[in-house]
């Protein structure tokens, strides 16, 4: 299709508890980028793939967070542990050439 | 890496002014300038880029032009509306490695 289509759009978890939140990137998009925004509105660069492998993790933190992108499934990023200030909202980009990107509608994750 | 700078994080502007929205950035190498809008609680769309290669761009209400020695870009909106009201984010490019600005807040005030 031609929309990035990101779910769960709301996603509530305990503190400690595990997050999964799902990206399917517009078919023929090889670069998926995933960033974090906070209520600030800024958005922080997380990690970006190229197909199935990993592009650029900088901003990932080393810990709790991890993501995938395999062939066939729509990506995922993970967060274990979560933390009361992993509550954001998570937007998934997709791109055919890693520029001009096209924006899901976010994972609003909320840590209680 | 790039980074990129936004200003101002707020602007007021009066239906039908204009509004302006500054970034510089770093990388020297940077070839590509997106601008994003982001209205309340949905995504970010793009509504204008450039190339380095370009100097200006013009697309209705909205320009966006770039100086490449001073390394910095902006956002030009005309007659602004109610509807412009947002949060928009400029971006640089380079090299498969694109980084924000931390946006500014619109309101266009009726």
């Amino acid at each position: 299709g031609e929309e990035v289509a990101q779910t769960p759009k709301h996603l509530v978890r305990g503190e400690g508890q595990k997050a999964k939140l799902y990206c399917a990137p517009i078919k023929g998009h090889s670069y998926v980028f995933w960033y974090q925004q906070v209520l600030k509105n800024e958005f922080k660069f997380l990690i970006s793939f190229q197909n199935e492998n990993v592009f650029d993790e900088t901003g990932m933190p080393k810990e709790r967070f991890s993501a995938k992108c395999l062939p066939n499934s729509p990506c995922s990023l993970e967060i274990q542990a979560t933390k009361l200030e992993d509550s954001a909202v998570y937007f998934c980009a997709s791109s055919p050439f890693s520029e001009g990107y096209t924006f899901g509608s976010g994972t609003r994750l909320t840590v209680v | 890496g790039e980074n990129v700078e936004q200003h101002p994080s707020t602007l007021s502007v009066q239906e039908g002014d204009s509004a302006v929205i500054k970034c510089t950035y770093s990388d020297s190498a940077s070839n590509y300038f997106p601008w994003y809008k982001q209205e309340l609680g949905k995504r970010p769309q793009l509504i204008i880029d450039i190339r380095s290669n370009v100097g200006e761009k013009k697309d209705q209400r909205i320009a966006v032009t770039l100086n490449k020695t001073a390394k910095h870009f902006s956002l030009h909106i005309t007659e602004t509306q109610p509807e412009d009201s947002a949060v928009y984010f400029c971006a640089g490019y380079n090299n498969n490695d694109m980084r924000f600005g931390a946006g500014t807040r619109l309101t266009v005030k009726p």
